[in-house]
């Protein structure tokens, strides 16, 4: 089966530490998202990759960083200089970075700061 | 400032009749818009997509409309069913937005709700 799968669906962190989002995709997509999506928001940018070892920040990049050493994962990691980590994270990937090609998403990660 | 906007936050149909689904943009740049369906906790889950050289695009019960003059799309289902009952957002995106292309810009989402 292809798809994007997000790990964990639920995590829980305590203020100050960092936390790893992970996001696979079997798809063969060279292009992959992360984003976030708060109540009553539409989904905001933090990060994106063209291509293995390359990636830009979005609109919101400021406390998150990632890596994309493997074309299949593009893992995010919330560190602890995000001011309001609490959110839904969710990745996306399409096949390249064309402004035409239809992004797949995941099915999201819930990350609560306690 | 918003360059998609979906200024309705919620819908209410009843089963078997039109929903209209309205978005409005400001950046002319924009080319290619999708639409999205979302389910509480889940990611969105691609629903159809219109390029700006078309007005029109049809998939099944779902169709997008284009007016680029008025910088306006809109979804319609027809007929709607309770199962699409969920939150529906509007995107856009421009091949050549300061070397951010392809990047998608979201509305706020509307949510629809479909009664029996």
């Amino acid at each position: 089966d292809g798809g994007i799968t997000q790990s964990p669906k639920y995590l829980f962190r305590k203020e100050g530490q960092n936390v790893t989002l992970s996001c696979e995709q079997n798809l063969n997509h060279d292009a992959m998202y992360w984003y976030r999506q708060d109540p009553g928001q539409g989904l905001r940018l933090i990060y994106y990759s063209q291509i293995v070892n390359d990636f830009q920040k979005g609109d919101i990049a400021e406390g998150y960083s990632v890596s994309r050493e493997k074309k299949e994962s593009f893992p995010l990691t919330v560190t602890s200089a995000q001011k309001n980590p609490t959110a839904f994270y969710l990745c996306a990937s399409s096949i390249a970075r064309s402004g035409t090609d239809t992004q797949y998403f995941g099915p999201g990660t819930r990350l609560t700061v306690l | 400032d918003q360059q998609v906007k979906q200024n309705s936050p919620s819908l209410s149909v009843q089963e078997g009749r039109i929903s209209i689904l309205n978005c409005d943009y400001t950046n002319s740049m924009f080319d290619y818009f999708l639409w999205y369906k979302k389910y509480p906790a889940e990611g969105p889950t691609f629903l159809i997509s219109i390029s700006s050289i078309k007005d029109k695009n049809e998939d099944g019960r779902f169709t997008v409309f284009l007016n680029k003059s008025a910088k306006h799309l809109s979804l319609h289902i027809v007929p709607s069913q309770p199962g699409d009952s969920a939150v529906y957002f509007c995107a856009a995106s421009d091949k050549n937005y300061g070397g951010s292309q392809g990047n998608l810009i979201f509305g706020k989402g509307t949510k629809l709700s479909v009664k029996p």
